[in-house]
């Protein structure tokens, strides 16, 4: 089951704070966070754990919610080059990992 | 290696002919994963591997679509008969055990005419 990004599109001011949300219909083992930037792979940002490990870099936060199967990407003091588009996966304890449809951040100077 | 690497980067075909999309993933990483891009869209899960075997082909979109895995490496996607719909970016990642990070390779662009 693919998980339900929201909003579709954002469009910041440099400096400014942004959140993009994820969730899903199923309960879930762990969830990750990837930007792809325009004719790119898409690049790890963290990964969240069932149980309450995190890994990622070390200026993007990030909560998941077990319960409401849903997570939280938070991007603070927003820089040009967070551009691009931001991918929440879901896996659901088979390490099958599916993808929202991704959620378009542009950053303004 | 020392990412994933997919090859061709680039793949212009005839409708109605045959493809082998290759990916390389990282050494050591026993979980492979096919996703389809097209155009401005998401990730389509396609197919993902555990060593050699797949758990899960569901999201392969017609049975014109096929993978395969061999010692726990190379993975190669088949597509016959192309057809038009399927010009798209593939995309494949690995990751260790697979419950950590995926690594994503550049992708292979195919286009269909």
């Amino acid at each position: 089951q693919q998980p339900v990004q929201s909003p579709q599109a954002v469009i910041l001011r440099e400096g400014e704070d942004a959140v993009i949300n994820c969730s899903s219909s199923k309960a879930l083992y762990s969830v990750h966070w990837y930007r792809q930037k325009h004719g790119e792979a898409p690049v790890f940002l963290m990964i969240l754990l069932k149980g309450g490990e995190q890994k990622g870099h070390e200026k993007i936060s990030a909560s998941f919610n077990e319960k409401k199967q849903q997570s939280s990407l938070y991007l603070t003091a927003s820089q040009l080059s967070y551009s691009g588009t931001y991918f929440c996966g879901t896996e659901g304890g088979a390490q099958k990992l599916v993808f929202g449809q991704g959620t378009r951040l542009t950053i303004n100077p | 290696g020392a990412g994933v690497s997919q090859s061709p980067s680039n793949k212009v075909t005839e409708k109605g002919k045959d493809v082998e999309l290759r990916c390389d993933p990282i050494s050591g990483h026993t979980a492979l994963y096919w996703y389809r891009q097209s155009l401005g869209q998401g990730l389509e899960f396609l197919i993902y591997f555990q060593g050699n075997s797949a758990p899960d082909k569901s999201g392969l979109p017609s049975d014109r679509f096929s993978a395969e895995r061999t010692g726990g490496s190379v993975s190669t996607l088949t597509i016959q008969r192309t057809q038009q719909e399927d010009s798209a970016v593939y995309l494949c990642a690995s990751s260790y055990i697979g419950r950590g990070e995926a690594f994503f390779g550049q992708g292979t662009r195919l286009t269909v005419v």
